[in-house]
């Protein structure tokens, strides 16, 4: 199994709503990744873990918040979002940055 | 910091002509370079990489090579197909942070038959 699932596809939630991203891996790897693309943009890193650690936080604010709960599973919490956030949220993971495994990412709207 | 140029698109090609897309880079130590492409509505995927100077990756018909000297990483094929209509991002993974993928902004590859 190659593949990194995240869930939901797509969704669209108000300012004040709480809402989680989901991702699932089960190929091992050490290393999960939380990017965010704009349209017509490059992913930008957000979130790193190693080993189910916190290895990576470019600044992101705080009403993004990741959690790993285990060495398949890696969430994104949101709260209080802008409508500047609404993007494409990609998950990956691997081994190390040799090669990532990408998902087919989570559409975000905020209204 | 660490940073990728990659040239601005579109690029649109008829079907079986020859691409380049011109990536250069910036960083200190030894990078790793790669090339990824994202089709429509998907995440990226992993096209070829190079981890030190003068490899040249391959896959799929597309070739680059990792050249310290002009701190490039320029993408090529021989004759494109429509299939291959995508974006194409040029990435570096820093010497000093082997978890960081650092990308380039994105090149779109357009292919008519």
């Amino acid at each position: 199994d190659t593949e990194v699932t995240q869930t939901p596809k797509h969704l669209v939630m108000g300012m004040t709503n709480k809402k989680s991203l989901k991702c699932e891996q089960h190929m091992g790897h050490r290393a999960m990744y939380w990017y965010k693309q704009k349209a017509k943009k490059p992913p930008e890193l957000m979130f790193v873990y190693s080993y189910e650690k916190l290895s990576i936080n470019e600044s992101v604010p705080s009403r993004f918040s990741p959690e790993c709960p285990n060495s398949s599973l890696l969430n994104l919490h949101l709260h209080a979002l802008q409508p500047e956030d609404s993007a494409l949220y990609l998950c990956a993971s691997s081994q190390g940055a040799e090669k990532l495994f990408f998902g087919s990412g989570t559409q975000l709207s905020v209204l | 910091g660490d940073s990728v140029t990659q040239m601005e698109g579109p690029v649109t090609l008829s079907e079986e002509a020859f691409l380049t897309i011109n990536c250069t880079y910036t960083a200190t130590g030894y990078p790793s370079l790669f090339w990824y492409v994202q089709y429509p509505g998907e995440g990226l995927q992993l096209l070829l990489k190079a981890t030190k100077a003068d490899d040249k990756g391959s896959n799929k018909g597309f070739e680059a090579t990792y050249r310290k000297e002009t701190t490039s990483f320029h993408l090529e094929k021989g004759s494109v197909q429509v299939s291959d209509s995508a974006v194409y991002f040029c990435a570096l993974s820093p010497s000093s942070n082997t978890d960081k993928l650092i990308f380039g902004t994105g090149t779109r590859l357009q292919v008519f038959p």
